[in-house]
């Protein structure tokens, strides 16, 4: 059962990157390796997944080192509305674990 | 387009009695998941369902929890003889592959207060 670890939280500005790092030693070969976005009184919301290496989409990007036992979610320009709890989330076929999650607040 | 529906939104309860708590998955999604979120914590799986196969039920933290997916669609969580640690709001997903791979989409989440 793979865990993770993530910072508890994280501050930004308006128009920067932000990078949000999650540790997962014990990660399986199986396991992939997902991000998620919450905002308060409602359900997360996927953002990205991925296995290897580098995966980018319209929303972010994951680095994953060749060992696999880290993650990085990088949000490109953030803003104000990006304010939310991050979850790295690694899993396999067996029970699925969320980290505690980053509170990210993005201030003017 | 049709979501993820949890009903009821918010549920409040004494404690000793039973609850139930319903999740429409997006149609056609094989997998269903239930999580457990108390406040200011993260995300505690449950149980998770795929197809016709026998749940995962390793996440359920007592006997008095329990589950059941009718015809592969809606599902309904039961929460026996309340406690007051039982206070929290319980998330339904949903997703196309099952596991980890299969973006999951979340439901509104219910909100259950154990008096």
């Amino acid at each position: 059962l793979a865990k993770t670890t993530q910072p508890i939280s994280m501050d930004s500005y308006e128009g920067q990157e932000v990078n949000i790092t999650c540790s997962h030693n014990n990660i399986a070969t199986n396991d992939y390796i997902t991000w998620y976005q919450q905002f308060p009184s409602q359900g997360p919301r996927f953002i990205i997944q991925g296995y290897k290496t580098k995966v980018t989409n319209e929303v972010a990007s994951l680095f994953i080192p060749a060992d696999r036992k880290s993650s990085t979610l990088s949000l490109p320009r953030v803003s104000l509305s990006d304010t939310a709890v991050y979850y790295c989330l690694v899993g396999d076929s067996s029970t699925l674990t969320f980290g505690k999650g980053t509170m990210l607040l993005v201030s003017p | 387009g049709a979501g993820v529906s949890q009903s009821p939104s918010n549920k409040v309860t004494e404690k000793g009695k039973d609850v139930e708590l319903r999740c429409d998955p997006i149609s056609g999604h094989t997998a269903l998941y239930w999580y457990r979120q108390s406040l200011g914590q993260g995300l505690e799986f449950l149980i998770y369902f795929q197809g016709n196969s026998a749940p995962d039920k390793s996440g359920l933290p007592s006997d008095r929890f329990s589950a059941e997916r009718t015809g592969g669609s809606v599902s309904t969580l039961t929460i026996q003889r309340t406690q007051q640690e039982d206070s929290a709001v319980y998330l339904c997903a949903s997703s196309q592959l099952g596991q980890v791979r299969g973006e999951q989409f979340f439901g509104p989440g219910t909100r259950l207060t154990v008096l």
